[in-house]
């Protein structure tokens, strides 16, 4: 079955210091994943999508994710950390039928 | 141009009783999605719609329903509310069935009492 761990359910880091989100996935074929990140009472907003092709990720606000079938992974990063970045983030399976596939969260933290 | 909206933002309702969420699209989008998300967890997949049919559907059982109109906005219905029903009602538009961005709305939070 297709399946995403998010291994951190909470990462606090300092303002300027970088920042590792980490998400192994579990698939049978070759997967379509992506990161999204909620706000307090906000709606989730794309970060990033990985669909097979650049393995390196950019996305929206500095953030970036590497897609490493060997360690079936796909963690996110950033290299420097900013308040405005503290929010849940969830690592998301794309499924067949148009079925995303949510982590369990990481609610990054960040200290001024 | 406006994204996802949802009705109502907030909802209480006791045991026993049907809820009604509504969603509306991007303009240009087809497929609609719904997602159950519980406090402190991700969420689940509840359905796909696109081009006013059912195209994917979770683990959820039968009191769990939805329709898309021909204007592509949708509704989630829920019969014989359950205190555990009680979460975030979250809708996804896209502009079709595949791999597609789903874009979030805002979500509807349901409270069960």
């Amino acid at each position: 079955a297709q399946s995403v761990t998010q291994l951190d359910s909470h990462v606090s880091v300092s303002e300027g210091t970088p920042v590792l989100l980490r998400c192994n996935y579990s698939s049978s074929y070759s997967p379509s994943l992506f990161w999204y990140v909620q706000h307090p009472n906000k709606g989730l907003q794309l970060l990033l999508k990985y669909t097979s092709a650049a393995t390196l990720v950019k996305g929206i606000n500095g953030f970036e994710a590497e897609f490493k079938k060997s360690e079936t992974s796909f963690h996110l990063t950033k290299p420097s950390a900013h308040m405005s970045d503290a929010a849940e983030y969830f690592c998301v399976f794309y499924n067949q039928g148009g079925k995303l596939i949510f982590g369990q969260g990481t609610e990054l933290s960040v200290k001024p | 141009d406006a994204g996802v909206t949802q009705s109502p933002t907030h909802l209480i309702k006791t045991r026993g009783q049907h809820v009604t969420l509504r969603c509306s699209p991007i303009s240009g989008h087809k497929s609609v999605s719904w997602y159950q998300q519980v406090l402190g967890q991700g969420p689940q997949f509840i359905f796909q719609y696109y081009e006013k049919e059912e195209r994917g559907r979770g683990n959820f059982p039968d009191r769990f329903s939805a329709r898309q109109f021909p204007n592509y906005s949708s509704e989630l219905n829920v019969n014989a509310l359950l205190l555990g029903d009680s979460a975030l009602y979250l809708c996804a538009s896209s502009l079709g069935q595949g791999i597609e961005t789903q874009y979030f709305g805002p979500g509807t939070r349901l409270l069960v009492l």
